[in-house]
């Protein structure tokens, strides 16, 4: 089934940790985003990607980095976490043609103890 | 740079009621319009589309408007029931357009009241 999946769903660890959240899908779109979302608040664009070797810088890189070496995969690498990385990371994918319409992942819910 | 202001940002009726949620735009050059529901602990999920060329769309007790003259756009919920307790994200986009990115609001948490 086409679907979005992202890998750990729950994660805690300690400050200063490198640590890489997963996120791939089979929906076979293009373009793909990582927001960061605390429970039932803003949406926070933090990365994007139109597609393989392109990524892009959102409103709220929050010192982490992406990679899009495959079409379905873009994962998020926070190179030191901190306790204001604590919150709950969405990936989303969309086409390239026609609408806009993102579809979500489940989200993983990180913290930064 | 380009944004979209929602209001309000906390909304209670009582069920049966109706809600309006309403959005404004910064970029004229947005054409796609869409209205995401974030039920608590799920992902946000799409519920209605509207696209530039129209003023008005409905689904069921659900309808989007849209006043481009004045960049506003706003979601309607008639009759409305306990399941459509939830924060509910609108966006813009120059949809169709490979380079374009999303640009979402700031939520509003609507609590239907038994």
């Amino acid at each position: 089934e086409a679907d979005i999946y992202q890998t750990p769903r729950y994660l805690v660890i300690g400050t200063g940790k490198k640590i890489t959240l997963e996120c791939s899908q089979t929906m076979g779109h293009d373009k793909m985003y990582w927001y960061q979302q605390d429970p039932g608040m803003e949406l926070h664009l933090i990365h994007y990607s139109y597609g393989v070797n392109s990524t892009e810088k959102g409103d709220l890189s929050s010192e982490s980095t992406v990679s899009r070496i495959r079409t379905e995969h873009f994962p998020l690498t926070l190179e030191s976490a901190r306790p204001s990385h604590t919150s709950q990371y969405l990936c989303a994918s969309s086409r390239t043609s026609g609408s806009n319409e993102q579809f979500f992942g489940p989200g993983t819910r990180l913290t930064v103890l | 740079g380009e944004n979209v202001e929602q209001h309000p940002s906390t909304l209670s009726v009582q069920e049966g009621d109706s809600a309006v949620i309403k959005c404004t735009y910064s970029d004229s050059a947005s054409n796609y319009f869409p209205w995401y529901k974030q039920e608590l602990g799920k992902r946000p999920q799409l519920i209605i589309d509207i696209r530039s060329n129209v003023g008005e769309k409905k689904d069921q007790r659900i309808a989007v408007t849209l006043n481009k003259t004045a960049k506003h756009f706003s979601l309607h919920i008639t009759e409305t029931q306990p399941e459509d307790s939830a924060v509910y994200f609108c966006a813009a986009s120059r949809g169709y357009s490979s380079a374009s990115k999303i640009i979402f609001g700031s939520g509003t948490r609507l609590s239907i009241r038994p």
